[in-house]
């Protein structure tokens, strides 16, 4: 059974830093990994997604890699403001399988 | 930008009861799912369907839940008869691909069991 995990529970940095997030899963038979947003009390907002021939993915300051061998998966963000403050999930969607795997996300909070 | 919706917002309901949560996927999508969040725990899948049958489901989503696109357009969860730990927030979401696409999420709706 695929699990996700996701290191820092929880973060805080001031604004301006450049700041790394990590997500981990145990099966690497995977489609693709998707890093996503959400805000309290609201829902997703898929920021990244990375299919599993893929090494990175960048979108603006966002920058995700995949090493699937290893099961790893990080989220660069670069300048954080406090626009960005949120909890960030990872998801694995496994191989021959439909649904995401979730992990419990990392809440970041970017202190101006 | 096409978007996932759903509603209602918030539900609040007796236990026992039924309810059913509405969505209305992106308009080119084709495969459909059920999330939920239980407050302070991680998004865990429910269901998705295709092609109007269920393509894969949970352990969780047992004789109680009930999934149907009754239109063109909606998608709806059922739970027949609501327990006091149904209570969590239910994300829709679609896709138009079922291996390689982005799984778009609506907003949710926050479902609360007294």
């Amino acid at each position: 059974k695929q699990e996700v995990t996701q290191i820092p529970a929880a973060l805080s940095v001031p604004e301006g830093e450049n700041l790394v997030l990590n997500c981990s899963f145990t099966d690497s038979a995977i489609y693709n990994l998707q890093w996503f947003r959400q805000d309290p009390g609201k829902g997703l907002t898929s920021l990244l997604l990375i299919q599993s021939s893929q090494r990175e993915q960048t979108s603006g300051r966002l920058n995700a890699s995949l090493d699937k061998s290893s099961g790893r998966s990080t989220l660069y963000i670069a300048a954080s403001q406090p626009g960005d403050s949120a909890t960030y999930l990872c998801a694995v969607k496994a191989a021959g399988s439909y649904q995401l795997t979730f992990g419990k996300g990392t809440k970041l909070s970017v202190i101006p | 930008e096409p978007e996932v919706t759903q509603t209602p917002s918030h539900q609040v309901t007796q236990m026992g009861q039924e309810v059913i949560l509405r969505c209305v996927p992106i308009s080119n999508h084709l495969y459909f799912y059920w999330y939920r969040q239980i407050l302070g725990q991680k998004v865990e899948f429910l269901v998705s369907f295709y092609n109007n049958e269920i393509s894969e489901k949970s352990e969780i989503f047992d004789d109680q839940f009930s999934v149907e696109r009754p239109d063109g357009s909606n998608f709806t969860l059922k739970i027949r008869s609501t327990k006091l730990e149904d209570s969590a927030m239910y994300f829709c979401a679609s896709t138009r691909d079922r291996s390689t696409d982005t799984q778009y999420f609506g907003p949710g709706t926050r479902l609360t069991v007294l």
